[in-house]
């Protein structure tokens, strides 16, 4: 089935350490996203890619940095610089960033810190 | 900027019922897409329902419909019958072609409660 998968399901982590959310899609869409989702607060946009090899800041990136190496892949790594990362993260994607389809959602990661 | 407001941070329905969320969004667009996600416990999003502005009509699907109401930049979701199942985090958001971006921008959500 077709489907976009987000891995670990939980993840830790220490003080000072990057740590990298892996969002991976077989839906052949072009553009994939990167949500931070907090109580209270709805659905954050951090980073987007439109397609391959790009990928653009959206609204809360400091902390964050992303790559899209991959059409299927587009990874987050939360970065020390990031002080306050204990959320859950969803992944999106679209079949064309071009275009008011509605996105299609991973099953999320929750990051802790330890 | 483009934002979307839900007012009601909880609600609660009893089984059966029928119950109404509420979404006012703010844009001087005129070309644009709202949508209801829904985030049970498992905390998946899954589109409930859709609907293009320059559509009159209200979108529904089974038992979920909306009451679009453009000129006061209202969008609410009625949910008919209401199940166990409809226990979630349900948010509503809004998408426009302003500017290329297509970036879609969500409300803080409503939590809704079905009592047995």
């Amino acid at each position: 089935d077709g489907g976009i998968t987000q891995s670990p399901k939980y993840l830790f982590r220490k003080e000072g350490q990057n740590v990298t959310l892996s969002c991976e899609q077989n839906l052949n869409h072009d553009a994939m996203y990167w949500y931070r989702q907090d109580p209270g607060q709805g659905l954050r946009l951090i980073y987007y890619s439109q397609i391959v090899n790009d990928f653009q800041k959206g609204d809360i990136a400091e902390g964050y940095s992303v790559s899209r190496e991959k059409k299927e892949s587009f990874p987050l790594t939360v970065t020390s610089a990031q002080k306050n990362p204990t959320a859950f993260y969803l992944c999106a994607s679209k079949v064309t960033p071009y275009s008011n389809q509605p996105q299609h959602f991973g099953d999320g990661t929750r990051l802790s810190i330890l | 900027a483009q934002t979307v407001t839900q007012s009601q941070p909880e609600m609660s329905v009893q089984e059966a019922e029928t119950v109404t969320l509420s979404c006012t969004y703010d844009t001087s667009e005129s070309n644009y897409y709202l949508f209801w996600y829904k985030q049970p416990p498992s905390r998946q999003m899954i589109l409930v329902i859709r609907q293009e502005a320059y559509k009159q009509q209200n979108a529904t699907e089974n038992r979920f419909s909306v009451n679009f109401q453009k000129a006061a930049k209202s969008f609410s979701l009625k949910i008919s019958d209401s199940q166990l199942g409809d226990t979630a985090m349900y948010f509503c958001a809004f998408i426009f072609s302003g500017a290329g971006s297509y970036q879609l921008t969500f409300g803080k959500g409503t939590k809704l409660s079905v009592i047995p």
